[in-house]
């Protein structure tokens, strides 16, 4: 079975630094998709970015990046430069690419950016 | 505008008076999906559908129901709502993934007390 694991409830960091979501998985099937989520106090859930299992390169987007490390089967979530409205929690998420396709979601990581 | 709507986005109800979530989406998506969100815990899906007419039980379906009688809308059912169903209820839809980077939407969410 698929599985997620996020092992930091809580980070803080400095405004205009740059942080490091941790994110692990684990699944025997070689086709999926990881996907990062950002949930802020109003509850919407907010795509992020995206990283397939066949990706030669890591993925970005703006000032969130996704360091894709296969053979260890992580997929941390980068964000530079800080900013006060990325507080929020954030979520990492997999999806295979048969059968139920669920998306299936770590516990979640609240960051706190402090200024 | 793409997006997936939720109603109502908060309730209160008491124990065994059923209800009915709506969520529908205007992408054209095959695949919907509920997703219920709880403190430490994260997001766990509930029931899943990849067509009209073709839904799937998630991790926690006990005490629900769904239809797919279109392809739009993902109706989520609680016949008699318990206290244990207070929780953050989330639909989600997107494309099947067919090994391509495919997004799941996710509607505002519906925050449900039932006492």
């Amino acid at each position: 079975a698929q599985k997620i694991t996020q092992t930091q409830p809580g980070m803080f960091v400095q405004e205009k630094e740059a942080v490091t979501l941790d994110c692990t998985y684990d699944t025997s099937d070689p086709s999926y998709g990881l996907f990062w989520y950002k949930q802020p106090s109003s509850g919407e859930m907010i795509f992020l970015i995206y990283q397939g299992s066949y990706d030669q390169q890591n993925a970005t987007e703006g000032r969130y990046s996704l360091n894709f490390q296969k053979a260890r089967k992580s997929a941390n979530l980068v964000i530079s430069a800080s900013q006060l409205g990325d507080s929020a929690m954030y979520f990492c998420a997999m999806r295979d690419w048969g059968g139920s396709e669920k998306l299936v979601f770590g516990k979640g990581t609240k960051l706190t950016v402090n200024p | 505008e793409a997006q997936v709507t939720q109603n109502p986005r908060y309730l209160i109800t008491v124990t065994g008076k059923k209800l009915t979530v709506t969520c529908s989406q205007n992408m054209n998506h095959e695949y919907m999906s509920w997703y219920r969100q709880d403190p430490g815990l994260g997001l766990r899906q509930i029931y899943y559908s990849m067509n009209v007419e073709v839904t799937d039980k998630g991790d926690v379906p006990e005490g629900y129901k769904v239809s797919r009688k279109e392809k739009r809308n993902f109706p989520l059912i609680l016949e008699s709502p318990s206290p244990n169903q207070t929780s953050l209820y989330f639909c989600a839809s997107s494309l099947l993934t067919g090994g391509m980077n495919t997004e799941a939407f996710f509607g505002q969410g519906t925050r449900l007390t039932v006492v």
